[in-house]
């Protein structure tokens, strides 16, 4: 199983909206609502911020919104404060019953 | 609050084996699927393995299938990897997760602090 597709960088200004993508196959983000988004500080353990696509666990922040569009799923921080400077990485069931990751994403906030 | 406490984590020749375990607390553990994750440091993470709550239904990732029994003990809230035939590649921070529901489609919500596996001779 390949690893989901995600840029290895993004950046923004302070208040600003910013979108990371996530793209798979139909074995994976296209064939289930089961993309999860993780965000993780350096040395810190992952914390989750979106699970079956655009759900939020309880406490995180309404800034963080996901998205889904065939094969290609999407993050989507609004607001953006400098908190949010961290690695962010997506996540997908797939047909095999196995759970694939992307390669992570480096948000640099300005 | 959901705790995941790993251990057993250290140095090991290339060909040893390791046992890893996981004390939960915090959340009725037979509810939940649970799951090893792993990353290289400064790398992705890596999906190793998932165990359904009831302990029935496992699932590997290629890369450790047949070298990485999942177990878990309900009774005691523990889950377990023990790491057999290791390689240099299976060198990794290896982090203990609960699953969102019973079944491990859903996903992690929970991740351990991690333990450390080095592979070396």
């Amino acid at each position: 199983q390949s690893a989901l597709t995600q840029p290895a960088s993004v950046s923004g200004s302070p208040g600003q909206s910013i979108t990371i993508s996530c793209t798979g196959t139909s074995s994976d983000v296209g064939g289930f609502n089961f993309v999860s988004w993780y965000q993780q500080h350096p040395g810190k353990a992952p914390k989750l911020i979106i699970y079956d696509v655009n759900n939020r666990p309880s406490g995180v922040s309404n800034r963080f919104s996901g998205s889904k569009s065939g094969n290609t799923a999407s993050l989507t921080i609004s607001g953006l404060q400098a908190e949010d400077e961290a690695d962010y990485s997506c996540s997908s069931y797939t047909t095999s019953r196995s759970r694939v990751f992307g390669g992570g994403t480096r948000l640099t906030v300005l | 609050e959901v705790q995941l406490l790993e251990s057993g984590g250290g140095l090991v020749q290339p060909g040893g084996s390791l046992r890893l375990s996981c004390a939960a607390s915090g959340f009725t553990f037979s509810n939940y699927a649970m799951s090893w994750v792993r990353q290289v440091p400064g790398k992705g993470l890596e999906w190793v393995s998932t165990i359904s709550g009831g302990g029935g239904s496992t699932y590997y990732a290629e890369s450790v299938k047949g070298r990485f029994p999942i177990s878990r003990d309900n009774s005691k809230n523990t889950l377990s990897l023990q790491m057999n035939s290791l390689r240099a590649e299976d060198t990794a921070i290896y982090y203990c997760a609960k699953g969102i529901r019973f079944w491990g489609q859903n996903g992690i919500d929970v991740w351990g602090l991690g333990t450390t596996v080095t592979v070396s001779s």
